[in-house]
């Protein structure tokens, strides 16, 4: 089972941000937060990940509580080419470990 | 350089055939993962190859088998199909000794209907 909770769907409109929360309130010390989101037909794409520093990169920031129990994955300006699934999973970084999907959320931009 | 491919992209059975899948990496990467993704569902994974070997699995059937070659390809075998089998099939690619955050890579997935 996936160890995290994040809502069915969300709606943004076009040029603004883009807030995602996840819920990982299981999380243990060593594992990170990682997203990932699927553009409808492919398959799905790795976006950010950390592990309780906040972090930001071309495509996100990732913003996680100082409990480690939640974090926020911010689309700082959202395109209509950011419409898609977005995951949000917490797992061990080294080796290949498995990555365990839950529902994710649908994010939709509205122009 | 070529990202994670994967073939055929799409593909019909019916009920009892079996059928093959194919998975090649991204260059440089030695580990490759199959995910099973229903509709509307999140990809679910099936097993993950190493060094020519099953190294996990999740919770799929004996019918569910793999392979990996030498060249880090890798085959997904699928028996006996069942209705239920319809799904996106997706293969990803990582390094297992990548120190970092072992960011997995997906391909587009093979989309597979069984009638």
């Amino acid at each position: 089972d996936a160890k995290t909770t994040q809502p069915t769907s969300m709606d943004c409109a076009e040029g603004r941000a883009a807030n995602l929360p996840c819920n990982h309130s299981t999380i243990s010390g060593n594992e990170y937060v990682y997203w990932y989101r699927q553009i409808h037909s492919q398959g799905p794409q790795y976006i950010i990940h950390g592990l309780k520093n906040n972090e930001t990169n071309e495509m996100a920031s990732l913003i996680i509580t100082e409990d480690r129990k939640s974090s926020t994955l911010i689309l700082p300006h959202a395109t209509l080419r950011d419409t898609a699934v977005y995951y949000c999973i917490v797992k061990e970084p080294w080796g290949a470990q498995k990555l365990v999907f839950g529902q994710g959320t649908r994010l939709t931009i509205n122009p | 350089d070529a990202g994670v491919t994967q073939s055929p992209t799409h593909l019909i059975k019916t009920r009892g055939q079996q059928v093959t899948l194919r998975c090649s990496p991204k260059s440089g990467h030695d580990t490759v993962s199959w995910y099973q993704q229903a509709l509307g569902q999140g990809p679910q994974f099936i097993f993950q190859y190493y060094e020519e070997e099953e190294r996990q699995r999740g919770n799929f059937p004996d019918r569910f088998s793999g392979h990996q070659f030498p060249n880090y390809s890798s085959e997904l075998n699928v028996n006996a199909l069942l209705l239920g089998d319809s799904a996106l099939y997706l293969c990803a690619s990582s390094l297992v000794l990548a120190s970092s955050y072992n960011e997995q890579f997906f391909g587009p997935g093979t989309r597979l209907t069984v009638l």
